[in-house]
Formats: C-alpha cells, sequence, structure tokens
C-alpha cells in the first residue's frame, strides 16, 4: 500500500463549481499534512496546511480525519485559474515529506 | 527572503559527463532535500540533508551524489547518468527536521541526458 494515495483524476469541472479531493495516508504517526499545487512545468508551491480542526482559506476548505486517516480540500467557486495539480503530502516523520501521486484539475469555462 | 534557488534551471548532459546541481536558501532552514519529479509523476524523495548531515538516503543510485557544504547550500553531483535519469530535480527546504512543517521548494533543474 502507497503511504499517500489521491484520486489522479483528472477532474474536469465548470467555472463557479465546487470540487473536492480526497487523500489516504497509511502511517497513522504521521504529524502534519499539506495540500500543494503545481502548475505544468512548474515546482510544488504549499496551498494550504490542513489542522485537525479543519481550516479555511477563501474559498479553500481542508479537513483531517485522523480516525479514518484521510485528509480533503474543498474548492469553492472554482476560478479557471484554479486548473492546477493537486499534491497531498503528508509528514510521516519529521524528517520525511512525501507526496501523493497528486489530482488534475481543469476548470472549463 | 522566502526563495529557495536552484541553478541552473535546465541541463543537457551526454552519459559521460560530470556535471553538478546546485541549490542556496538563506531563510535558515537547517533541513534541505533533493527530490527526482518525472513527467505526470508527483516528486519523489532522494536525500535529505538535515543540520549539514545526510540523514536519508532513498536508495539512490551512486551516480547521483549530495553534498552540503554548508546550512545554506546543497549540491547534488551527477556522474555517468542515464538517459531514464531526465526528469526535474526539486530542491527544498524546511525550518528543521525535528519539525513538522511545510517545506519550501525551488524552480527545479530540468535534466535532459542524451
Amino acid at each position: 500500500r502507497k503511504e499517500v494515495e489521491q484520486d489522479p483524476g483528472p477532474f474536469n469541472v465548470p467555472e463557479g463549481a465546487t470540487v473536492a479531493f480526497n487523500c489516504t495516508y497509511s502511517n497513522s504517526a504521521s504529524q502534519s499534512f499539506f495540500w500543494y499545487r503545481q502548475d505544468c512545468r512548474k515546482e510544488p508551491k504549499l496551498l494550504m496546511s490542513v489542522y485537525s480542526s479543519g481550516n479555511e482559506d477563501g474559498r479553500f476548505t481542508a479537513q483531517l480525519n485522523r480516525a479514518s486517516q484521510y485528509i480533503s480540500l474543498l474548492i469553492r467557486d472554482s476560478k479557471l485559474s484554479d486548473s492546477a495539480t493537486y499534491l497531498c503530502v503528508v509528514n510521516p516523520s519529521a524528517s520525511k515529506i512525501i507526496f501523493g501521486s497528486g489530482t488534475r484539475l481543469s476548470i472549463r469555462p | 527572503d522566502t526563495e529557495v534557488t536552484q541553478t541552473p534551471k535546465h541541463l543537457v548532459m551526454g552519459m559521460t559527463n560530470k556535471k553538478s546541481l546546485k541549490c542556496e536558501q538563506h531563510m535558515g532552514h537547517r533541513a534541505m532535500y533533493w527530490y527526482k519529479q518525472k513527467a505526470k509523476k508527483p516528486p519523489e524523495l532522494m536525500f535529505v540533508y538535515s543540520y549539514e548531515k545526510l540523514s536519508i538516503n532513498e536508495s539512490v543510485p551512486s551516480r547521483f551524489s549530495p553534498e552540503c557544504p554548508n546550512s545554506s547550500l546543497l549540491n547534488l553531483h551527477l556522474h555517468a547518468l542515464q538517459p531514464e535519469d531526465s526528469a526535474l530535480y526539486l530542491c527544498a527546504s524546511s525550518p528543521s527536521d525535528r519539525v513538522y512543517t511545510e517545506a519550501f521548494f525551488g524552480q527545479g533543474t530540468r535534466l535532459t541526458v542524451v
């Protein structure tokens, strides 16, 4: 079983739609969780950290479910500029940062 | 300054060449990472340096040789690479490998082995 698993998509949704991604992780000792965004031929950039209490940043909401070992990302009122690959990232230990396979999102006009 | 700077941005090398990739950060971060990313795949961890010491080597072939001359610099020395080593090589840093926190990535070096 992979350490971090994501639905690869692609998700192709109209502008203004709400879209949600999930990610599961295998190491129950994992302490921190992040969503990164990667545009084509660019480096990954931090989108948001994921906290146990859930957190929101504008149109983006991240949730963590430790019991079921998954994290989620919800994007509301999607924009064309949200088209990218979204990478789930987990720290199974302080030294390691492990990426999920990424979910491709394409927003159409 | 929240930048991780990588040079060169692009590199084409022959299988008999020796080259080096460079990474620099001035955020005072004490953990630095090398990742390899193939097209349409996620970044794969290669090496982790913590406080200038190699702490993780993810069974990377010896034709890749990392070096951390000081707390701001990370190099990846390349020798006798294969065409399948062509990829985007990403450097990242984080405040410490003892603190669970996000990593900041450089723009990467796009390497082509011919």
